[in-house]
């Protein structure tokens, strides 16, 4: 079954410390890989994805994350956090074939950034 | 504002009850995407239409249905409406193709559902 999880619930973060938000996957074949975020009352919005070539992929906002095809991981990272940061982070996947661009979610980590 | 508009933002009724909720995909996007978004089950895919055409089918209740108009806006109708379908539901909408932005799914606000 396809699937996506992120294993933590909420992760911590001092301002200007560095952040890390985990993601692991498991599709069949190549898959199209996305993080979203979103903050109170608002919309997901696209921060980046990970289709093919370079496994380090740099987004809005000062973010970037890590394609590791052998761990099927796709970890979101930013060098210094900032307050502002504080939201929901959700990681998904688009199955290589078909689902005409479906994307499959995972539960969410809500970041909070400590001033 | 992302360019994917939905209405209304805050909707408020009873039990057994029925709604309709409106999406706007945003300009040139022929395909939109009904996500549920509640507390408990996450974000869960519901279905999604492609220039009139129902593309896929998701976690979508008998209870739900959606349909895209000609001019690609679609409705999301909920019906015999329960407690537990109280949640937010979002529209997002893509193109396809190699240019920048496309195969990315673009969310209007959402769509905030109390059932009474």
């Amino acid at each position: 079954a396809q699937s996506v999880a992120q294993p933590e619930d909420q992760v911590n973060v001092a301002e200007g410390n560095p952040l890390t938000v985990k993601c692991t996957y498991s599709v069949s074949g190549n898959p199209y890989l996305f993080w979203y975020v979103q903050y109170p009352n608002r919309g997901l919005q696209f921060l980046l994805k990970y289709i093919t070539g370079d496994n380090l992929v740099k987004g809005s906002y000062g973010f970037e994350a890590e394609f590791n095809k052998s761990q099927t991981s796709f970890h979101l990272k930013k060098p210094s956090a900032l307050v502002s940061d504080s939201a929901l982070y959700f990681c998904a996947v688009r199955p290589e074939a078909g689902g005409y661009n479906k994307l499959i979610f995972g539960a969410g980590t809500r970041l909070a950034v400590h001033p | 504002d992302s360019g994917v508009t939905q209405t209304p933002k805050h909707l408020i009724t009873a039990t057994g009850q029925r709604v309709t909720l409106r999406c706007s995909p945003r300009s040139g996007d022929l395909s939109v995407y009904w996500y549920q978004q509640s507390l408990d089950q996450g974000l869960q895919f519901l279905i999604q239409y492609y220039n009139g055409e129902e593309r896929a089918k998701g976690n979508i209740l008998e209870r739900f249905s959606a349909q895209q108009f000609p001019d690609l806006h679609s409705e999301l109708n909920l019906s015999s409406l329960e407690l537990g379908d109280s949640a937010l539901y979002f529209c997002a909408s893509s193109s396809f193709g190699g240019a920048p932005g496309a195969n990315v799914l673009t969310f209007g606000a959402g769509s905030r559902l109390t059932v009474l």
